[in-house]
């Protein structure tokens, strides 16, 4: 079974500061990886996904994030933190040609100004 | 394209009752899943559904049931509720499979509160 581990609850950052979110995930054979964001009372939106090819990844909002098979790892980044980046973050991975996400705790990003 | 839409928006219901909401996906989706999301538990599976047929199912008692129809639209059902299903349910749908590497597009939930 697919396990994804989201280091730390909460991010604190400045506005204009680096956002790093981390995520790694177990796996035999690398999955279908996403990150979704979500603003409160609302549902998940996309941000970005891997699922073959380039391992940098480019999403919305200017978030990026690259796949790292030897460290099973999909963090997420952006270079300048923007107040409406306040949200929660997560992780997401389905094994190939599967519709079932595995999710993470989740990481709630609060931006400084 | 309009986004999925799921009804009702907010929910609040007594021990015991049965509920139904409902999802409506993306025009063209024909793939619908269905997520739970509490405090304690994150987000958890409960089952996916593809032409009318559950093809894959979470690790949620069988109080937990879905169905979905002929249009793709979707409805899932809790019998017998118990205090620990208040959570926001929330549907997903994703496009033919070949045409999108696998992603999914969230509703905006439906949160219900059992009493």
């Amino acid at each position: 079974a697919q396990s994804v581990t989201q280091l730390g609850s909460h991010v604190s950052v400045s506005e204009g500061a680096l956002v790093l979110l981390r995520c790694n995930y177990s796996s035999s054979v690398p999955p279908y990886l996403f990150w979704y964001v979500q603003y409160p009372n609302q549902g998940l939106q996309l941000l970005l996904k891997y699922t073959t090819g380039a391992t940098l990844v480019k999403g919305i909002n200017g978030f990026e994030a690259e796949f790292k098979k030897s460290e099973t790892s999909f963090h997420l980044t952006k270079p300048s933190a923007h107040m409406s980046d306040a949200a929660e973050y997560f992780c997401a991975v389905s094994e190939k040609w599967d519709y079932k996400l595995s999710f993470g705790a989740g990481t709630t990003v609060t931006v400084r100004a | 394209k309009a986004g999925v839409t799921q009804t009702p928006r907010y929910l609040i219901k007594t021990r015991g009752q049965q509920v139904t909401l409902s999802c409506s996906p993306i025009s063209g989706h024909r793939s619908v899943s269905w997520y739970q999301q509490t405090p304690g538990q994150g987000l958890q599976f409960l089952f996916e559904y593809f032409s009318e047929t559950q093809r894959n199912k979470g690790n949620f008692p069988g109080r937990f049931s879905g169905r979905q129809f002929s249009n793709s639209r979707s409805e899932m059902n809790v019998s017998t509720l118990e205090l620990g299903d208040s959570a926001l349910y929330l549907c997903a749908s994703s496009p033919s499979p070949g045409r999108s590497s696998y992603e999914q597009y969230f509703g905006p939930g439906t949160r219900l509160t059992v009493t």
